[in-house]
């Protein structure tokens, strides 16, 4: 069974300092891997995706990922905070063995002022 | 395009009523899936779907049902509402592609069963 792993409920950093959000996976076969964003009162909206190739991904909003087979991670980071980037942050999974894409618990990021 | 909708925005049923959410999609999309958010929890994947008269069972299935008939409709319905239900609703669509393109959300329904 597929599962995702979100370790911090909640993170904190302070503005203009470098973030990371931690996510690991369990799946059979190749990871396809997801990060999404949710602000308050939001439906979810897509930062970045790993499929292949290189294991740095950038996406949206100046986030990027990086993408660990040995350590089955997929932590999500950006170089300076911004005030704006406070909100609640997915990882998501995908075997390329089945269709189903599993969430994990999800990480409230705080940026302090 | 309108995207993924989803009707209503809020719900509020007695235990043992039935209802039906409904989630309609304008992308030509091929999946579609639903999930309930509850604090702590996360997103949990209640039934998806990978094309119309396909649907299959994620982790959390008891209690709903699915169908689809059309590329753009997939209801979910609640057939006795329980307070375990309580719940925000999301439905999201993605083009198959090999399962690599992105999840699209709809708005979300807040559901709570008295």
């Amino acid at each position: 069974a597929q599962s995702v792993a979100q370790p911090e409920d909640q993170v904190n950093v302070a503005e203009g300092n470098p973030l990371t959000v931690k996510c690991t996976y369990s799946v059979s076969g190749n990871p396809y891997l997801f990060w999404y964003v949710q602000y308050p009162n939001r439906g979810l909206q897509f930062l970045l995706k790993y499929i292949t190739g290189d294991n740095l991904v950038k996406g949206s909003y100046g986030f990027e990922a990086e993408f660990n087979k040995s350590q089955t991670s997929f932590h999500l980071k950006k170089p300076s905070a911004l005030v704006s980037d406070s909100a609640l942050y997915f990882c998501a999974v995908r075997s390329a063995a089945n269709d189903k894409i599993i969430f994990g618990k999800g990480t409230r990021l705080h940026i302090l002022p | 395009n309108a995207g993924v909708t989803q009707t209503p925005k809020f719900q509020v049923l007695k235990t043992g009523q039935s209802m039906t959410l409904q989630c309609a999609q304008d992308m030509n999309h091929e999946y579609m899936s639903w999930y309930r958010q509850d604090p702590g929890m996360g997103l949990r994947l209640i039934h998806y779907s990978v094309g119309a008269g396909i649907t299959d069972q994620g982790e959390v299935p008891n209690g709903y049902n699915v169908s689809r008939s059309t590329t753009e409709d997939f209801p979910l319905r609640l057939l006795s509402a329980a307070p375990s239900q309580t719940s925000v609703y999301f439905c999201a669509s993605s083009a198959i592609a090999g399962g690599t393109d992105t999840q699209y959300f709809g708005p979300g329904t807040r559901l709570t069963v008295l």
